[in-house]
């Protein structure tokens, strides 16, 4: 079956520590987001990345980092410079951002839920 | 610009049916409506593009007003699979930007 998945579904970090979320797909979609979701205030976008190897900064970057260095993958890295990481954060997926022409449906993996102890 | 919904939460009994709003600041060229179970992944629900036909199936349609720069989703008999938190997605432009989602209307279907 085709989908998105992300790993781990729980994470707990100690403060100052880096860590990374996984986000697999294999949907052979091109594009692909990080959105950050806190209670009461919707999906935020972190990153996104048309293309291997390309990605741009959503609204919220600052503290976070990506990489694209396959189609099938997007990771995102918490750093330490992340003040309130406490959040659960959802990957997505699209064929393309857009095409100009037809406006592409996201799909969403199951989260992860990161804590900050 | 992030768009705004309304109402923020609204609770109603099985049966009932339920007007959900998106507006937003901006020309809008297409709006995309989510709902997501708690502690779930958004799923999707259904695309509006600009100059397109109001959408639906069964029970849940939604409406694309582009001079107004809304859309609503119209909840029909509901049903209490039909509880979760409904996210509308808007895009502007000429369907060559990324998504702005809105804050959610957390909707609650009691027995």
């Amino acid at each position: 079956d085709g989908g998105i998945t992300q790993s781990p579904k729980y994470l707990f970090r100690k403060e100052g520590q880096n860590v990374t979320l996984s986000c697999e797909q294999n949907l052979n979609h091109d594009a692909m987001y990080w959105y950050r979701q806190d209670p009461g205030q919707g999906l935020r976008l972190i990153y996104y990345s048309q293309i291997v190897n390309d990605f741009q900064k959503g609204d919220i970057a600052e503290g976070y980092s990506v990489s694209r260095e396959k189609k099938e993958s997007f990771p995102l890295t918490v750093t330490s410079a992340q003040k309130n990481p406490t959040a659960f954060y959802l990957c997505a997926s699209s064929i393309s951002l857009s095409t100009g022409q037809n406006t592409d449906t996201q799909y969403f993996g199951p989260g992860t839920r990161l804590t900050v102890l | 610009q992030q768009p705004v919904q309304s109402p923020q939460a609204v609770i109603l009994r099985e049966g009932e049916d339920a007007v959900i709003n998106c507006s937003s600041s901006k020309a809008l060229y297409s709006v995309h409506w989510y709902r997501q179970k708690h502690g779930e992944a958004p799923v999707f629900l259904m695309i509006l593009l600009k100059g397109g036909e109001q959408k639906g199936h069964e029970k849940i349609s939604a409406s694309f007003n582009e001079k107004k720069q809304q859309s609503s989703l119209y909840l029909t008999a509901s049903q209490l699979s039909y509880s979760g938190t409904y996210f509308c997605g808007t895009e502007g432009g000429f369907g060559n930007e990324k998504l702005t989602f809105g804050t959610g209307t957390r909707l609650t279907i009691i027995p």
